[in-house]
């Protein structure tokens, strides 16, 4: 089963609410991934978490705020975000320990008003 | 850094054509590159992948073709059906967790 579960599926937001996104793995996978990724264009990485470490993060604004609980669980906390953050936010997933294939979930679709 | 290039940005082919997809990289110490599949309002999906010590891999309807020498790779679909509309994305890793997309290919399969 390669399967990543994301929720909410859709989220509308203004500029001043917090919200969160979380994505769930019962894999086993040691490393966990967010992307952004707006219309045409490809996955965008922002953070990479491997062993429950945060161990990449692709300068993103402090207004996106990664957690990760435990292993099988990521959190991204939303606070303050602007118009442009708008987009589809997609979950990865991959076995760690040197594997490189990365499992998506079906993504977010995240719209700041 | 890595840089992915990747073409045609669509290929619009006839029910049980060939399509072929075609990406460039430009790290020769890349050494994974996986295709993925990314349907309208889905996340994308590993479809076939290949390591630097493989020159080919087929799976079904898709194969995909190494040549590390020119630095490129290429993903082929044989018999398209109008369900392997979408749009496809390659990849190449680069080490340190990073996969570096190409810019994905509108692909029509047209009944």
């Amino acid at each position: 089963d390669t399967e990543v579960t994301q929720t909410p599926k859709h989220l509308v937001m203004g500029m001043t609410n917090k919200k969160s996104l979380k994505c769930e793995q019962h894999m086993g996978h040691r490393a966990m991934y967010w992307y952004k990724q707006k219309a045409k264009k490809p996955p965008e990485l922002m953070f990479v978490y491997s062993y429950e470490k945060l161990s990449i993060n692709e300068s993103v604004p402090s207004r996106f705020s990664p957690e990760c609980p435990n292993s099988s669980l990521l959190n991204l906390h939303l606070h303050a975000l602007q118009p442009e953050d708008s987009a589809l936010y997609l979950c990865a997933s991959s076995p760690g320990q040197g594997a490189r294939e990365q499992y998506f979930g079906p993504g977010t679709r995240l719209t700041v008003t | 850094g890595e840089n992915v290039e990747q073409h045609p940005s669509t290929l619009s082919v006839q029910e049980g054509d060939s399509a072929v997809i075609k990406c460039t990289y430009s790290d020769s110490a890349s050494n994974y590159f996986p295709w993925y599949k990314q349907e309208l309002g889905k996340g994308p999906q590993l479809i076939i992948d290949i390591r630097s010590n493989v020159g080919e891999k087929k799976d079904q309807r898709i194969a995909v073709t190494l040549n590390k020498t020119a630095k490129h790779f290429s993903l082929h679909i044989t018999e398209t059906q109008p369900e392997d509309s979408a749009v496809y994305f390659c990849a190449a890793y680069t080490g340190f967790q990073k996969l570096v997309f190409g810019t994905g290919t509108r692909l029509l399969v047209s009944p």
